[in-house]
């Protein structure tokens, strides 16, 4: 049974500091893994994906890797600011089944 | 395009009695995903459908069921509802096969249900 598992459960940067959530899975035979942003109280928005065949995903000051051998992913984001301020999931598809981490609580100081 | 909406948002009701949620994906959209987000399990994915058939399903029990109309509105229903009901419920449409973003899943605001 896949296993997600993000680390730290809980970040506190302040503005403009580089920062990277780890996600990390049981079992490396994925199809793709997608990393999410979930306001409090509201839905997720999709970041990024990355297929398994690929490496990594960037999208503006967002950067994610990922290497399926160690069962790892990250997502960098650069020059933090306070409306980064969320949680970040990352979520892992085998076939039909879609599995997520608990999250990482992102806070940004101003 | 309109993103996926949820109706209600919002939702109170008491132990023993049910509940039907509703999603409407974005258009041209017709898979449909629902999930459970609560603080001690995290997210679970409840069920998938897609062309009004359940295509796959999580590891929840039968009180929770779900359809699919002909234009790819999908509603979920929960019967005899039990305290630990009480949650965010997500619904997520995905775009159809042969699009570039097709594995993305686009996901609405969430009904929150509470049991009292």
């Amino acid at each position: 049974k896949q296993e997600v598992t993000q680390i730290p459960a809980a970040l506190s940067v302040p503005e403009g500091e580089n920062l990277v959530l780890n996600c990390s899975f049981t079992d490396s035979a994925i199809y793709n893994l997608q990393w999410f942003r979930q306001d409090p109280g509201k839905g997720l928005t999709s970041l990024l994906l990355i297929q398994s065949s690929q490496r990594e995903q960037t999208s503006g000051r967002l950067n994610a890797s990922l290497d399926k051998s160690s069962g790892r992913s990250t997502l960098y984001i650069a020059a933090s600011q306070p409306g980064d301020s969320a949680t970040y999931l990352c979520a892992v598809k085998q076939g039909d089944d879609m599995r997520f981490g608990a999250g990482t609580r992102l806070t940004v100081k101003p | 395009k309109a993103g996926v909406t949820q109706t209600p948002r919002y939702l109170i009701k008491t132990r023993g009695q049910q509940v039907t949620l509703s999603c409407s994906p974005i258009s041209g959209h017709r898979s449909v995903s629902w999930y459970q987000q609560t603080p001690g399990q995290g997210l679970q994915f409840l069920f998938e459908y897609f062309s009004e058939t359940q295509r796959n399903k999580g590891n929840f029990p039968g009180r929770f069921s779900g359809r699919q109309f002909s234009n790819s509105r999908s509603e979920m229903n929960v019967s005899t509802l039990e305290l630990g009901d009480s949650a965010l419920y997500l619904c997520a449409s995905s775009p159809p096969q042969g699009t570039l973003s097709t594995d993305t899943q686009y996901f609405g605001p969430g009904t929150r249900l509470t049991v009292l």
